[in-house]
């Protein structure tokens, strides 16, 4: 099984900042297949990001993936009051089982 | 616009079972795996299961192998998940998962 560590736990920015989280795989994540979800609070996660790289349908070009093998990024630049939330990475590359990174929370 | 509506979810003892169902539209339901997710209160995102576009192949989490079964109803785009033996540590949020996520379900084992 894979395990997924995102760091930091926790990030403190302000507003119009770069925000820029980071998730490390265990052993090689097969065609990079790593998303991103967001979930603010009281509500269900959102896809944001999947194939480490392409944004899903309808989430703005502030948000963008990179990365490739065992370590992605995800950044959100001009940072915005609404992007208060939990980012979690999900791995869904190879045989399962599949796994969620613990988690970062972004504070604005 | 691509929607999952779950259904289902309740209080139920520990033993007890009980089904989830997540019902699919805007998008052609037939051509995507789909996975179940829960979320215990106050922790993070654990994924318990996938199910093949056909429903062909199904995989668990070792947490609920043997006790949950995932399946699929294609001419209906419905997802299900029933659930078994069902323990205290069952109780959690769960969701269904396919690019979107549902509005998530709580299910809640106490007696």
């Amino acid at each position: 099984e894979i395990v997924l560590t995102q760091s930091p736990g926790t990030l403190s920015l302000s507003l119009g900042e770069r925000a820029t989280l980071s998730c490390r795989a265990s052993q090689k994540v097969d065609n990079n297949f790593v998303a991103w979800h967001q979930q603010r609070p009281g509500q269900a996660p959102r896809l944001l990001i999947y194939g480490a790289s392409r944004r899903a349908t309808g989430i703005p070009d502030r948000f963008s993936g990179s990365g490739s093998g065992t370590h992605f990024t995800l950044t959100i630049t001009g940072l915005e009051p609404e992007d208060s939330a939990v980012y979690y990475c999900h791995q869904y590359g190879s045989s399962p089982p599949h796994s969620f990174g613990q988690g970062t929370k972004l504070e604005i | 616009e691509v929607q999952l509506l779950q259904s289902g979810g309740g209080l139920v003892q520990p033993g007890g079972s009980l089904r989830l169902s997540c019902a699919a539209s805007g998008f052609t339901f037939s051509s995507f795996a789909m996975h179940w997710v829960r979320q215990a209160p106050g922790k993070g995102l654990e994924w318990i299961s996938l199910i093949s576009n056909t429903g062909a192949d199904s995989f668990y989490a070792d947490s609920v192998k043997g006790r949950f079964t995932v399946s699929r109803d294609n001419s209906q785009n419905i997802l299900y998940l029933h659930m078994d033996s069902l323990r205290a540590d069952d109780t959690a949020v769960y969701y269904c998962q396919g690019g979107a996520w549902g509005q998530g379900t709580m299910v809640t084992v106490s007696s």
